[in-house]
């Protein structure tokens, strides 16, 4: 089992570009969750994609946007970005149900230039 | 609003000590409490967690209980090792249907010396 992939490790794009994450979840699991973590603090939820569709979203703007496949796998869009964009994106994949864990993947650092 | 907070680092203990880190939180009804390891360059790893109120969570000597009282989660160790240096995050989860929603504190660096 690869547990959660993501890609690219890392990458850097200039203020105004638009970017695209990938993660492919956890064999068997069916909900994803991206998060966003600045240096030095905790990871904040940006959205949750299940069955195809975005279920929840935090307090991000519009120009966060996503996608969910129908092998679970999803990307997470950016546009017009800026220097604030700038975090370690993570990916959480979880199998629907009662108390089950999220396993997160290693991230995708992103640097806004 | 549902909340996290935790104790600021970087915390700097000897191999051995005792080890407390405390999360206190704010929530609307019955979340899940969790506390969650990132060692450096990797992601999030769970360490252990409570669903309900007066729960123990433990795993590897680590151990937190859920209190509903005084809103609290602190993690504990009796015994660090160096292996241990990594940041910790507390995190809730608002529905246990929904784990993968969960809303975390800031972190708290641990750094064992030998």
């Amino acid at each position: 089992d690869a547990g959660v992939t993501q890609s690219p490790t890392h990458l850097i794009k200039t203020r105004g570009q638009q970017v695209t994450l990938r993660c492919s979840p956890k064999s068997g699991h069916d909900t994803v969750s991206w998060y966003q973590q600045a240096l030095g603090q905790g990871p904040q939820f940006i959205f949750q994609y299940y069955e195809e569709e975005e279920r929840q979203r935090g307090n991000f703007p519009d120009r966060f946007s996503g996608h969910q496949f129908p092998n679970y796998s999803s990307e997470l869009n950016v546009n017009a970005l800026l220097l604030g964009d700038s975090a370690l994106y993570l990916c959480a994949s979880i199998l629907t149900g009662r108390n089950t864990e999220a396993f997160f993947g290693q991230g995708t650092r992103l640097t806004v230039v | 609003g549902n909340s996290v907070t935790q104790m600021e680092g970087p915390v700097t203990l000897s191999e051995e000590a005792f080890l407390t880190i405390n999360c206190t939180y704010t929530a609307t009804g019955y979340p899940s409490l969790f506390w969650y390891v990132q060692y450096p360059g990797e992601g999030l790893q769970l360490l252990l967690k409570a669903t309900k109120a007066d729960d123990k969570g433990s795993n590897k000597g680590f151990e937190a209980t859920y209190r509903k009282e005084t809103t609290s989660f602190h993690l504990e160790k009796g015994s660090v090792q160096v292996s241990d240096s990594a940041v910790y995050f507390c995190a809730l989860g608002i529905s246990s249907s929904n784990t993968g929603k969960l809303i975390f504190g800031q972190g708290t660096t641990l750094q064992v010396k030998p």
